[in-house]
C-alpha cells in the first residue's frame, strides 16, 4: 500500500487566498484525521471522520477553516481567506476506527502564508 | 485540546546511554501509543499499551504504564544517534478513535 498520501508537499501562499489541502487515506482505513503541527502549539487535532461523516470538529480553528470526505478514499481541508498564522504542516492520517489501532500519518503539507 | 504532556521537551544524551521521557495525560484512557516523528516527516507508530497493561517491550523499547497517575514512559536503551527524533505519546480520547497527541520530547543521540 502507498500509505497515506498528501498534497501538496509544500504551498506558498498569499494572505487572503484560498488553500485546499488533499489527502488520500489508506485503502481500508474508515477513519481520518487532520493536524496541525506549529513550534508553538505542538501537534493538534483539527477534525476527525468516521465513516466519511465528521465527529468531532472542535480543534477547527475558525469559520475560515473547512473539511470535507466526499467519499471513503478522498478529503480536503480548505483555508479561505489563508492568514500568516495559519503557515504551519499540516496532517493527514488515517485508521481503522476501532480504538487502540494504529494511525498512519501521511508526509504532511507544508504550507507558508506570506 | 491536547491531552498528552511529554517531559522533557528536549533531551541530549550520548549514543550508548539509555533516554527516558515521559507523558502525562488527563482523562481515563483506553490505552496509550508512542509516536516517534523524524525531522520535516509524518508520524510513525513505535508502540501501543493497553491500559490493563503496566509494562511492555519491543526490541530496545520499554514503555510502562501507571493509570493511577496517569503517566507513561517511554525507554530507549543503548541509544543510537539514527534515535534522534522527536517522540509523542498519544490517548484515545473519549473511548473512541480520537488521538491526541503531547507537544513531544526531541530526543538528540550524539554519536
Amino acid at each position: 500500500d502507498a500509505g497515506v498520501i498528501q498534497s501538496p508537499r509544500h504551498e506558498v501562499t498569499e494572505m487572503g487566498q484560498e488553500v485546499t489541502l488533499r489527502c488520500k487515506p489508506i485503502s481500508g482505513h474508515n477513519s481520518l484525521f487532520w493536524y496541525r503541527q506549529t513550534m508553538m502549539r505542538g501537534l493538534e487535532l483539527l477534525i476527525y471522520f468516521n465513516n466519511n461523516v465528521p465527529i468531532d470538529d472542535s480543534g477547527m480553528p475558525e469559520d475560515r477553516f473547512s473539511a470535507k470526505m466526499p467519499n471513503a478514499s478522498f478529503s480536503t481541508l480548505k483555508i479561505q481567506p489563508s492568514e500568516p498564522r495559519d503557515s504551519a504542516v499540516y496532517f493527514c492520517a488515517s485508521s481503522q476506527s476501532v480504538s487502540g489501532n494504529t494511525i498512519y500519518f501521511g508526509e504532511g503539507s507544508w504550507l507558508t502564508v506570506v | 485540546s491536547q491531552q498528552g504532556e511529554e517531559d522533557p521537551q528536549a533531551l541530549s544524551i550520548q549514543e550508548g546511554e539509555n533516554a527516558t521521557m515521559n507523558c502525562s495525560y488527563k482523562t481515563s484512557i483506553n490505552n496509550l501509543q508512542w509516536y516517534r516523528q523524524n525531522s520535516g516527516r509524518g508520524l510513525v507508530h513505535l508502540i501501543l499499551i493497553r491500559s490493563n497493561e503496566r509494562e511492555k517491550h519491543s526490541g530496545r523499547l520499554r514503555v510502562t504504564l501507571d493509570t493511577s497517575k496517569k503517566s507513561s514512559s517511554l525507554l530507549i536503551t543503548a541509544s543510537r544517534a539514527a534515535d534522534t527524533a522527536s517522540y509523542f505519546c498519544a490517548t484515545d480520547v473519549h473511548n473512541n478513535n480520537d488521538m491526541r497527541f503531547g507537544a513531544g520530547t526531541r530526543l538528540t543521540v550524539k554519536p
